[in-house]
C-alpha cells in the first residue's frame, strides 16, 4: 500500500530533550515535506527537500532541522525542544505537485 | 480524535443535501489548486485538484469550481454523507514548484 508513516504518533517530552520525528515513504517520491499544525494557524511548511541531500527552509524552520540521507526517509529533529514547539506535526511527499500526508504525530513539549 | 481548528468556519448540513465549501485564494499567479480533506485524528487527504485553465472539474460526488476574475475556488459536494464530516482546506500553488499556499480551513458537520 503506498503511504507515508510517520513515529511516534503521540509524544510527550520535556524542554530541552532532544528528539526525532521519522517519516518514510514507499512511493518513491522525490519531495518531502514537514509541516505544523495549529489551530487557528492552518497548516505551516517547516522544511522542505527536493531531492537526497537537498533540503531548505520553508515558513516556520526555527528550532527544527532535518536531513534526507536517502529517498524515502525525511527526518525532522528538535535538538532542544521548547514548549512553543507543541503541535501536530504532518510529513508529506509528492512526486508532481500534490502532496501526500502521513497521519500526524502529536508532541507535547512540557 | 483530535482537534485541528478552533474557530474554524463552520458548515452544516443535513444528510443527503449538497454542500458548497468556499475558498477565496490569494494570488493571481496561482495555476493550480487542490482540495484537501482531513477528518478527525488523520492527516490531510487529497480530494481533487484543477489547473488555472480551467474553471470546473468533475470527480465522484464532488466538483470544483475555479472563478480567476474573483479569485474563488468552490468545492461541490453532492449528496453529502456523515462520512464527509471533516475539515477541508483548499490549497494554491504559485510558480512553478512544489510549494503550496494554504487555507485555514473549513469545518463542514453532516446532520443525520
Amino acid at each position: 500500500e503506498a503511504q507515508v508513516t510517520q513515529n511516534p504518533r503521540y509524544l510527550i517530552t520535556v524542554t530541552g530533550k532532544k528528539l526525532t520525528v521519522t517519516c518514510s515513504q514507499n512511493m518513491n517520491h522525490e519531495y518531502m515535506s514537514w509541516y505544523r499544525q495549529d489551530p487557528g494557524l492552518g497548516l505551516r511548511q517547516i522544511y522542505y527537500s527536493m531531492n537526497v541531500e537537498v533540503t531548505d527552509k520553508g515558513d516556520v524552520p526555527e528550532g527544527y532541522k532535518v536531513s534526507r540521507k536517502e529517498k524515502r526517509n525525511f527526518p525532522l529533529i528538535l535538538e532542544s525542544p521548547s514548549p512553543n514547539q507543541t503541535s501536530l506535526y504532518f510529513c508529506a511527499s509528492s512526486s508532481a505537485v500534490t502532496q501526500y500526508f502521513g497521519p500526524g504525530t502529536r508532541l507535547t513539549v512540557l | 480524535g483530535e482537534s485541528v481548528g478552533l474557530h474554524l468556519p463552520t458548515l452544516s448540513v443535513q444528510e443527503g443535501d449538497n454542500s458548497i465549501i468556499n475558498c477565496a485564494y490569494s494570488n493571481s499567479a496561482s495555476d493550480y489548486f487542490i482540495w484537501y480533506k482531513q477528518e478527525s485524528g488523520k492527516g490531510p487527504q487529497f480530494i481533487i485538484d484543477i489547473r488555472s485553465n480551467m474553471d470546473k472539474r468533475q470527480g465522484q460526488r464532488v466538483t470544483v469550481l475555479l472563478n480567476k476574475t474573483v479569485k474563488h475556488l468552490s468545492l461541490q459536494i453532492a449528496a453529502t454523507q456523515p462520512g464527509d464530516s471533516a475539515v477541508y482546506f483548499c490549497a494554491e500553488r504559485v510558480g512553478n514548484n512544489r510549494k503550496l499556499i494554504w487555507g485555514l480551513g473549513t469545518s463542514l458537520a453532516v446532520n443525520p
